[in-house]
């Protein structure tokens, strides 16, 4: 069965600090995804990657940035986090570019304070 | 700019009830349109991926249906259960750049099936 693991379903942080979201994938998908869920909003695609060591930014790029150094594992990184960064974030994999539905991890609900 | 909507926002229904819920989108260059489930704190489990060429696909007591041309989709629950209590979300999913495509999502209908 699919499985995509975020490593930490709850996190506090403060202003300023550097922040780490993991997200692991086990069906050797070629692309992930990260997301942001806020209510009203919807989700919104920050970054995602169709292979390793590529990324292209989404839609809300700004404040973020990723890692792929393996197909496996992509990391989402607050350079220095804000309070208007408090949010769900989701990380999805799918096999390919097109026609492919996404398979979500449990997301990780960040609080920067 | 391709938005998706989702009508209503909440809803309420008796358990046993067959039920709609609607999706609209307003640009009908799409590679396909899902439809996800989401429970309280959790992410997003993948319930239908219907092609832009087709008309509907079923699972289970799901079917979901598609009319490209108009930009209209819905997800209809038969025999509705308790455990069908959960927020849907539907996504079409649009070409993004060169290289790939990504999904843009409506903001959900929440659902509550009365036992």
């Amino acid at each position: 069965d699919v499985k995509v693991t975020q490593s930490s379903r709850y996190l506090v942080k403060r202003t300023g600090e550097k922040v780490f979201l993991e997200c692991v994938q086990d069906m050797d998908h070629e692309n992930m995804f990260w997301y942001r869920q806020d209510p009203g909003l919807g989700l919104r695609l920050i970054y995602f990657s169709y292979d390793v060591k590529m990324k292209e930014k989404g839609d809300i790029p700004e404040g973020y940035s990723v890692s792929r150094e393996k197909k496996e594992r992509f990391s989402l990184i607050l350079e220095s986090a804000s309070t208007n960064q408090t949010s769900m974030y989701l990380c999805a994999s799918s096999l390919g570019a097109y026609n492919q539905p996404q398979h979500f991890g449990d997301g990780t609900r960040l609080s920067i304070l | 700019k391709q938005e998706v909507t989702q009508i209503p926002a909440a809803l309420s229904v008796p358990e046993g009830e067959n039920l709609v819920l609607n999706c609209s989108f307003t640009d009908s260059a799409i590679y396909n349109l899902q439809w996800f489930r989401q429970d309280p704190g959790k992410g997003l489990t993948s319930l239908l991926l219907i092609q832009s060429s087709q008309r509907e696909q079923t699972s289970g007591r799901l079917n979901a249906s598609l009319d490209k041309s108009s930009g209209r989709s819905t997800l209809y629950i038969a025999a509705s259960q308790p455990g069908d209590s959960a927020t849907y979300l539907c996504a079409v999913e649009v070409r993004y750049g060169g290289a790939t495509n990504k999904l843009i999502f409506g903001t959900g209908t929440l659902l509550a099936v009365q036992p």
